[in-house]
């Protein structure tokens, strides 16, 4: 399995301000991945982060509203750019492995007033 | 268009009864298939997870069964806990180091 970690936990930012979410592995992986959690709802894939390599995106995702960065096998952020209170959601980071499972981090909650 | 279909939306069950959730899925190129746990405030939990060469998975209280040709796939909570009450989520991959693809989750409610 793997631990994983984000920062921050939870953050209430206002309109129009970036919020940058970290997410640390504890070990080394290939590939990365982040979700949004709408209140409620269920789990959507943002973006795949390969490390040396640019993310790659779902569609209705782009990179200048939410640009990744991967610079090592243990670690990537996510930004929230230019946020709006339709932002709020849950950030969930996860981490594939070489035998098919996937892990999940705790997850940053923003909220957006 | 939803690839992986989950029912029910919620469920209650008493204590010590079989909670059981299904899902169906669309494409045939998935070859993994987890379920995750849920709790309020808390990331997803990897639960119990299957590969469409075997048709059933057991483990503890907890049992996935898989119907290859009618593209389904089901997980079974036995001797059901009022501790199980969270949601539960299905999900598919089609290879290793791929994303997973939710179905739209299950809020399950053990009472006593």
């Amino acid at each position: 399995s793997a631990v994983i970690s984000q920062k921050p936990s939870r953050d209430i930012c206002q309109r129009g301000t970036s919020l940058t979410i970290q997410c640390q592995v504890d070990s080394q992986v290939t590939m990365m991945f982040w979700y949004r959690q709408q209140p409620g709802q269920s789990l959507t894939l943002i973006a795949t982060a390969n490390q040396g390599s640019e993310a790659t995106y779902e569609s209705g995702f782009v990179i200048d509203k939410f640009p990744i960065s991967r610079p090592n096998l243990t670690f990537s952020t996510l930004t929230v750019s230019n946020m709006s209170p339709e932002d709020s959601s849950i950030y969930l980071c996860s981490v594939g492995t070489a035998s098919y499972e996937q892990y999940f981090g705790p997850g940053t909650r923003l909220t957006v007033t | 268009q939803q690839q992986v279909k989950q029912s029910p939306q919620s469920l209650i069950v008493q204590k010590g009864g079989i909670s059981i959730i299904n899902c169906a899925y669309e494409n045939t190129a998935f070859d993994y298939f987890p379920w995750y746990q849920q709790f309020p405030g808390k990331g997803p939990a990897l639960l119990i997870a299957i590969r469409p060469d075997v048709s059933e998975k057991k483990e503890g209280r907890f049992t996935i069964s898989f119907n290859k040709s009618a593209k389904q796939f089901s997980l079974h909570i036995m001797d059901s806990q009022p501790g199980d009450s969270a949601t539960y989520f299905c999900a598919a991959s089609m290879r290793r180091n791929t994303p997973l693809v939710f179905g739209k989750g299950t809020r399950l409610s053990v009472i006593a």
